[in-house]
């Protein structure tokens, strides 16, 4: 398997733009996370998906994010507008299990750099 | 608030040494996970522990989750055991996985 697969792996942008990052999880894999990285809060999870839908998005900052599921292999975390404070690594992850009880394989991460 | 605690924050070693990472939980766990962060950024997976002991080669972690910590050891290290590493829980009853603010690892050669 491929692994958890996200594009792009490099984003610059403006603030005000809108953003889509992208997420392809391991085939077969029930649960979906995405987590942002940054030096001063450390790694959270923002949205938690089951079976694509979404189970606990308690982590999402602020309405300018959003995050979507429609398929089994495919998930967006969209940010519009983008601003300066934004600029992160965003992961996505995917397990086999549910309610987030058992191993999880993260992708490489998009390094976000809002100007 | 639900908290999960790493010690030490930073640990410089000479190769080969040996070491204890520590985690403390604030709450019951349905999960617990150790990941490694590698100098380039990508998060591996080490262990899927919420209570007992697991070993993979050099490294073996521990979780007593009645008394809410997990330890990892590392044995004989390398430098390419450099990175930093954390401790994830996922607390019963909820969803949310929170991750420590890990220990950052220095290993001499």
């Amino acid at each position: 398997d491929a692994g958890v697969i996200q594009s792009p792996r490099h984003e610059v942008t403006e603030m005000g733009q809108e953003v889509t990052l992208r997420c392809k999880p391991i085939s077969g894999h029930n649960s979906l996370f995405w987590y942002r990285q940054t030096m001063m809060r450390g790694l959270e999870l923002l949205i938690y998906f089951n079976n694509n839908v979404p189970i606990d998005d308690s982590g999402m900052p602020e309405d300018r994010f959003s995050a979507k599921m429609p398929n089994a292999s495919f998930s967006t975390l969209k940010i519009q507008p983008s601003e300066p404070r934004d600029s992160a690594v965003y992961f996505c992850a995917s397990s086999p299990g549910i309610r987030g009880a058992d191993t999880q394989y993260f992708g490489p991460g998009t390094r976000l750099t809002v100007l | 608030g639900i908290q999960v605690e790493q010690s030490p924050p930073d640990l410089i070693l000479q190769e080969g040494a040996n070491s204890t990472l520590r985690c403390n939980f604030s709450d019951s766990v349905n999960n617990l996970q150790w990941f490694h962060q590698n100098p380039w950024g990508q998060l591996i997976n080490l262990f899927y522990i919420p209570s007992g002991t697991k070993q993979n080669g050099r490294l073996s972690a521990t979780t007593v989750a009645t008394e809410r910590y997990s330890l990892l050891y590392i044995s004989s290290s390398q430098t390419t055991d450099s990175g930093v590493y954390f401790c994830a829980a996922g607390f019963t009853g909820g969803f949310k996985t929170i991750f420590g603010a890990g220990t950052r690892l220095f290993v001499k050669a």
